[in-house]
């Protein structure tokens, strides 16, 4: 089955760190550029950053809210994706969801989504 | 960073009803433009893309259009399973921003 399953949410202070991951299935995860998704209670869908594939040297990209606390990194070996949060804010508190992309010629789009994970920053 | 708008941010309708929801762009994004569909408690699913292309196993009722800056989700016959938040995309440049959503409830 293809398939996203992410794990590692949960409570954690302002200030502390997190790694989440997201484990792959079911297709060529090596081939793909993945992304994390972010989405507050309430709130709209935030993308918080991708990263590219081996024949697109692994680029990373952030969004301006994340960069330099949060760190997008992949394990081919282990078809798996991982995010690592630290110093961590109340306002970071989301289901984090991990995203595969779908290139198609020009375009791309999320094609493949996680049930997500909960984290909460709360002291 | 583009902001994407969406309008409405909800609304009611019923069974059978026509259904337009609009997003537009700070700026322009060709048809660099995604449209999803999230049920609570469910991740969010992908409808049409480059702004006016049907993803595959999606309903035909569902269908986009535009460029530019201004686009439109049309559902032509809303279904029971339609009731949800719908929500743009713009994949033209970093940050990929999404629309705050549109919640479609019944009426």
């Amino acid at each position: 089955e293809v398939q996203l399953v992410e794990s590692g949410g949960g409570l954690v202070q302002p200030g502390g760190s997190l790694r989440l991951s997201c484990a792959a299935s079911g297709f060529t995860f090596s081939d793909h550029y993945m992304d994390w998704v972010r989405q507050a209670p309430g709130k709209g869908l935030e993308w918080i950053g991708r990263i590219g594939n081996k024949a697109n040297s692994y680029t990373t990209e952030y969004a301006s809210s994340v960069e330099g606390r949060f760190t997008i990194s992949r394990d081919d070996s282990r078809d798996s994706l991982y995010l690592q949060m630290n110093s961590l804010k109340t306002e970071d508190t989301a289901i984090y969801y991990c995203t595969r992309e779908v290139r198609q010629i020009l375009w791309w789009y999320f094609g493949l989504w996680g049930r997500g994970t909960l984290v909460s920053v709360s002291s | 960073d583009i902001q994407m708008t969406q309008s409405p941010s909800s609304l009611s309708a019923s069974v059978g009803d026509r259904v337009t929801i609009s997003c537009r762009a700070s700026q322009s994004i060709d048809n660099y433009l995604n449209w999803y569909q999230q049920i609570p408690g469910k991740a969010p699913k992908l409808l049409i893309y480059a702004a006016s292309s049907l993803q595959s196993g999606v309903p035909s009722r569902f269908s986009g259009s535009g460029s530019g800056t201004d686009f439109t989700l049309t559902i032509s016959s809303l279904q029971p399973e339609d009731y949800a938040t719908y929500c743009c995309q713009q994949s033209f440049t970093p940050p990929y921003t999404f629309g705050q959503g549109t919640k479609v409830e019944i009426k």
